[in-house]
């Protein structure tokens, strides 16, 4: 069981330029969730989906798209990377048949910076 | 608006000393979760109190929810090098079905450094 994990580990990018990371789970956990964290902030909840081929915005969704086309898989998509998207991402996912409370998995997280 | 307030921000110890970070709020949660995050690494789960009132222990560890189910603070008994690191405190307003009252408000961390 490998649990969660994220792809790439770092990223550099220019302002403008476009990059898909990738979030995968092999727990068969229905619920995944896409975090940025950055100093002084704490974990902030971009976007979730609680199934296959479904998805919705949470806190700061502003800049970013997601898909959830296979169950194990959630991408986090920005079409055109700012400076203000420099953060470290986490991906999450959640048993709901086996806790009511939200109790979440977390992958190893994304180092993105923008220059 | 950040709605779960945890302090101190920063706390650096000696081994074997004892500590208590708190984790607020003026907003009744259904259940209040602890992670711990090490550096480069994702935040693992330590544990969930639901009900008000609730302690629970892991080891050196205390946790326990507010009669008010508002608070919550975790107690760390002779702390030791190891448990160093950003400690987070997660609440659930609801509980999850599909809808978003279930998703977890974070706080920003209190992060620990316990020196040998």
């Amino acid at each position: 069981n490998a649990g969660v994990t994220q792809t790439p580990k770092f990223r550099v990018l220019k302002t403008g330029q476009s990059m898909t990371l990738l979030c995968a789970q092999d727990m068969n956990h229905e619920y995944m969730y896409w975090y940025r964290q950055d100093p002084g902030m704490g974990l902030r909840l971009i976007h979730y989906s609680v199934g296959e081929g479904t998805t919705a915005k949470g806190e700061v969704p502003d800049g970013y798209n997601v898909s959830r086309l296979k169950k194990q898989n959630f991408l986090l998509g920005l079409e055109s990377a700012a400076p203000s998207q420099t953060s470290v991402y986490f991906c999450a996912s959640f048993n709901v048949w086996t806790t009511k409370y939200n109790e979440q998995f977390f992958g190893p997280g994304t180092r993105l910076t923008v220059l | 608006t950040q709605l779960l307030e945890q302090s101190p921000q920063f706390l650096s110890i000696q081994e074997g000393e004892n500590l208590t970070v708190y984790c607020n709020s003026s907003s009744v949660f259904s259940s209040l979760q602890w992670y711990r995050q090490e550096p480069g690494e994702g935040p693992v789960l330590l544990v969930t109190v639901v009900t008000g009132g609730e302690v629970k222990k892991l080891k050196r560890l205390t946790f326990q929810f507010g009669d008010a189910r508002k608070d919550s603070s975790l107690h760390i008994t002779a702390a030791q090098p190891g448990d160093t690191g950003l400690y987070l405190c997660a609440g659930a307003r609801g509980e999850n079905y599909g809808g978003s009252q279930g998703n977890l408000i974070f706080g920003k961390g209190t992060k620990l450094s316990v020196k040998p």
